[in-house]
């Protein structure tokens, strides 16, 4: 049992380039969030997706674009890469609702020269 | 938006010592959690508390949640070198989805 699964593990990117990162939970789970961590900052949401289909915003979400793909899938994309994006991002998937512990991906390191 | 504070945000303690991590809400929460993250790892869910004034303990951590629901604390007695990381308090934000992540409190042992 995988769990939720993010890929890349480490990327390094120049200014202005354009990626997307992949997350995958393989628990049926309905909700799926990224965050950001930052040294200090503790975990920022950038986006989540409470179900299938939908997508909010989170504290962050400038500078970024997600896709739901299905049930299982949830993408976070960088259309032009910024300094200030290097972080250590988290995916994140939730049965449902605040009651519910998050379950994390082992996060990808990006860093963007 | 909903805001938890965490204090410390750092603590050295040395090997046996006991810690304390304390999360406080301007308002009343429905439940709270609380995380712990290994260096280079990720957050792991450790434990939530739902009722006013619960307390609940696992092996040396003790967790309590305030009578107003307000705040929280983890205690750890006698720590150990297996016990360094960051703990995490986090609430869940009224009418949606999301968590709301304290800023951490980073500890380390001195052996």
């Amino acid at each position: 049992n995988a769990g939720v699964t993010q890929t890349p593990k480490f990327q390094v990117l120049k200014t202005g380039q354009s990626m997307t990162l992949q997350c995958a939970q393989d628990m049926n789970h309905n909700s799926m969030y990224w965050y950001r961590q930052d040294p200090g900052m503790g975990l920022r949401l950038i986006y989540y997706s409470a179900s299938e289909g939908t997508t909010d915003k989170g504290e962050v979400p400038n500078g970024y674009n997600v896709s739901r793909l299905n049930k299982r899938e949830f993408s976070l994309r960088l259309e032009s890469a910024a300094p200030s994006q290097t972080s250590v991002y988290f995916c994140a998937s939730t049965r449902t609702g605040g009651r519910q512990p998050q379950h994390f991906g082992d996060g990808t390191r990006l860093s963007i020269l | 938006g909903q805001q938890v504070m965490q204090i410390p945000q750092y603590q050295h303690v040395q090997e046996g010592e006991d810690f304390t991590t304390y999360c406080n809400s301007s308002t009343t929460l429905s439940n709270i959690q609380w995380y712990k993250q290994r260096p280079g790892g990720h957050p792991v869910f450790l434990i939530q508390l739902v009722k006013s004034g619960e307390v609940k303990k696992q092996k040396r951590l003790t967790f309590q949640f305030g009578e107003a629901k307000k705040n929280s604390s983890l205690h750890i007695t006698a720590t150990q070198t297996t016990d360094v990381g960051t703990y995490f308090c986090a609430a869940p934000n009224f009418g949606n989805e999301k968590l709301t992540f304290g800023t951490g409190t980073r500890l380390t042992i001195i052996p």
